[in-house]
């Protein structure tokens, strides 16, 4: 059972407009999660991470929303470029991060120039 | 600063051998994870450790798995009689946990490719 569903495999977006990636979780015990970008044959790099007392987190041109109610959050790239096609993971860990991430199973963007 | 290190990079070796990957974590992180990734999923956990003391290992695949971090600094993964269903990209990550709801970012090394043939 998938506790971190990233519904879209792909994405493709015009460069400078806005990417939108979205995540939701089934497991309520979750209370904090991150954004990783993975280029082919590398480790994932981590992004930008909010905690569940918050509902966004900015920096620079990423942005990350929780909806805690419905479960769900997004990515926010603004304004998209060619450089940040990659895959994208969410992940979400339970007792304020002190469990092991779980990962969904991304999303490859494409920024399109 | 130094980011985690894994060695090797890629590793080739015939159905029933032994591998062993090892990890540099970033220093002074207290913990140290081992995922797994296959082709169109996430990074899937493995085990992890926090110093020297292994806090989960129910994850690990099955017995041909281990891991050890003997001096609370670097670790080995070892798979022991290995199948072609191990070829994966092993990936190893550190973070260094402060308490209870101060986050815990991990930082993840480049990954260790395994293929089994």
């Amino acid at each position: 059972d998938q506790q971190v569903k990233q519904n879209s495999p792909s994405l493709s977006v015009q460069e400078g407009r806005i990417s939108i990636l979205n995540c939701d979780y089934t497991n309520s015990m979750f209370d904090y999660f991150l954004w990783y970008k993975k280029y082919p044959a590398e480790g994932p790099t981590f992004l930008i991470s909010i905690s569940s007392i918050k509902d966004k987190n900015e920096d620079g041109r990423f942005t990350v929303f929780l909806n805690k109610s419905a479960k769900h959050l997004s990515l926010h790239i603004v304004p998209s470029q060619p450089g940040d096609s990659a895959v994208y993971f969410c992940a979400a860990s339970a007792r304020g991060g002190n469990t092991p991430l779980v990962f969904g199973k991304g999303t490859r963007l494409s920024v399109i120039a | 600063d130094t980011g985690v290190s894994q060695d090797p990079r890629h590793k080739i070796t015939k159905r029933g051998q032994n591998v062993t990957f090892r990890c540099d974590p970033i220093s002074e992180h207290n913990r140290l994870y081992w995922y797994r990734q296959t082709l169109g999923q996430g990074p899937e956990f493995l085990t992890y450790f926090q110093n020297e003391a292994q806090l989960e290992k129910s994850r690990l695949l099955s017995d041909r798995f281990s891991a050890e971090r003997p001096k609370g600094s670097f670790s080995t993964l070892e798979i022991q009689r290995t199948e072609q269903g191990d070829s994966a990209m092993y990936l190893c990550a550190s973070s260094n946990r402060q308490g209870a709801f101060s986050g815990n970012t991990i930082y993840f090394g480049e990954g260790s490719w395994l293929t089994v043939v």
